[in-house]
């Protein structure tokens, strides 16, 4: 167990609808990151946030948003479903000025 | 151009075997991270190793070893003793930080440790 939570464990929605995924990170980690996978992407890299503040940016489309909160929970919002965007999304995150990254079980989202 | 290339797709090996999975970057960057990751039958990732690209020392764990090379652009996985459970897919992936921070990952290479 890493450490970090992410829900739900499996999602099932229909085109053109939209979804919130939500992670918590381990105590004491600023960094949150997203990362997608699917069977024709592949994995990619999709958002970073440390302490709230928006760190980097990947390949993530103008249909997908996501914040960090105070509490450090962060939550990815994607709308407008397509087929496309059916794939397992992971969360990880980092303690300051660490390396290492600690992933979250992912959440297995299928776009009817 | 910036590319990960992971020329091995799948690898099989006998249990107690030695193996390597190669990685070959391209950038022209003069900082950057390089990762491995691995991803086991059950889905979950795992983070193995960070590097800088101003750090070519190598690093060993246990029976992981990485051997992280300028001059051909490589950051080589290795394990030795191979066991069962490190039957997974393994993920390069390099990092660019000037500027906008920019990820981009290899296509894994399938590694199967057979009994």
């Amino acid at each position: 167990d890493s450490g970090v939570t992410q829900t739900p464990k499996h999602l099932i929605t229909a085109t053109g609808q939209r979804v919130t995924l939500r992670c918590s990170p381990r105590s004491g980690d600023l960094s949150v990151y997203w990362y997608q996978q699917s069977l024709d992407q592949g994995l990619q890299f999709l958002i970073q946030y440390y302490n709230g503040e928006e760190r980097a940016k990947g390949n993530i489309l103008e249909r997908f948003s996501a914040q960090q909160f105070p509490d450090l929970h962060s939550e990815l919002n994607l709308s407008s479903l397509e087929l496309g965007d059916s794939a397992l999304y992971f969360c990880a995150s980092s303690p300051p000025e660490q390396g290492e990254q600690y992933f979250g079980p992912g959440t297995r989202l299928t776009v009817t | 151009a910036q590319k990960v290339t992971q020329a091995q797709t799948e690898i099989s090996v006998v249990e107690k075997e030695d193996v390597t999975l190669d990685c070959v970057y391209e950038t022209r960057d003069t900082t950057y991270y390089l990762f491995w990751y691995k991803q086991p039958p059950s889905g979950e990732l795992v983070f193995l190793i960070r590097r800088n690209s101003f750090d070519e020392q190598n690093e060993i764990s246990g029976r992981y070893s990485w051997n992280f090379q300028k001059s051909t652009s490589s950051f080589n996985f290795t394990i030795t003793a191979s066991q069962v459970v490190d039957s997974a897919v393994y993920f390069c992936a390099l990092i660019l930080t000037s500027g906008t921070y920019k990820y981009i990952f290899g296509t894994g290479t399938r590694l199967k440790v057979l009994a």
